[in-house]
């Protein structure tokens, strides 16, 4: 299964942006690039995904490199309740769409 | 939010004990997915299905079985629970499966004892 490395932790101000990257060097062209956060005690919670071009909606912003090999996830103005673990996953089509998660990227967002 | 409910939640038993978590549903998806999640390893799939009475391995499948007798319902079976199954277990659903979003359960505490 192809492997995503992100930063362990991330700050941020409130109100800023943030861009969480995630690097995917081993990425197939079949892999779909997801990311979900986890707030403390909670499920996962979808965010966004794409394929190839960059995807926008409410929550968030998806960029992805024109090789695949990296993507970044923006969040526009940052609020306390984003803080928490993001995760940046790969699916492949052809496995069921199972989620590999990483150790993820822990956001923590000052007023 | 999609109507995914885990029972129960939560739960303590001793080694060597069966248990049986169930996963429900009310949003007709077809695809269902069973997680665990321990400190320092983020969530690690066990198993899931593609349909009724169709499932598959995960990453973490040993000790573990499923079953999935009709859509809404997807049971994860320890059928005789050890110390390294203590674990917060989700449940998640997708609509369309590979490629798109999943929605996930409120969890399920365990601790064997």
């Amino acid at each position: 299964d192809a492997k995503t490395t992100q930063p362990n932790s991330m700050e941020s101000n409130e109100e800023e942006p943030v861009h969480l990257p995630c690097n995917h060097s081993t990425i197939s062209g079949t892999d779909y690039i997801h990311w979900y956060r986890q707030l403390p005690s909670q499920g996962p919670e979808y965010v966004i995904h794409g394929l190839t071009s960059n995807v926008n909606n409410r929550m968030a912003s998806l960029a992805i490199a024109e090789d695949r090999k990296s993507s970044t996830l923006i969040l526009h103005r940052a609020t306390l309740r984003d803080a928490a673990v993001y995760y940046c996953i790969l699916s492949r089509y052809n496995q069921g769409g199972k989620l590999i998660f990483g150790q993820g990227t822990e956001l923590s967002v000052k007023p | 939010d999609a109507g995914i409910t885990q029972s129960p939640r939560h739960k303590v038993t001793e080694t060597g004990t069966p248990v049986t978590l169930r996963c429900h549903q009310t949003e007709n998806h077809r695809y269902m997915y069973w997680y665990r999640q321990d400190p320092g390893h983020g969530l690690r799939l066990i198993h899931y299905s593609y349909g009724v009475k169709d499932t598959d391995k995960g990453e973490v499948s040993d000790g573990y079985s499923v079953s999935r007798s009709k859509t809404e319902d997807f049971l994860l079976t320890l059928e005789s629970a050890t110390s390294s199954q203590t674990s917060v277990y989700f449940c998640a659903i997708s609509e369309r499966g590979p490629g798109n979003e999943q929605f996930f359960g409120p969890g399920t505490r365990l601790t064997v004892l």
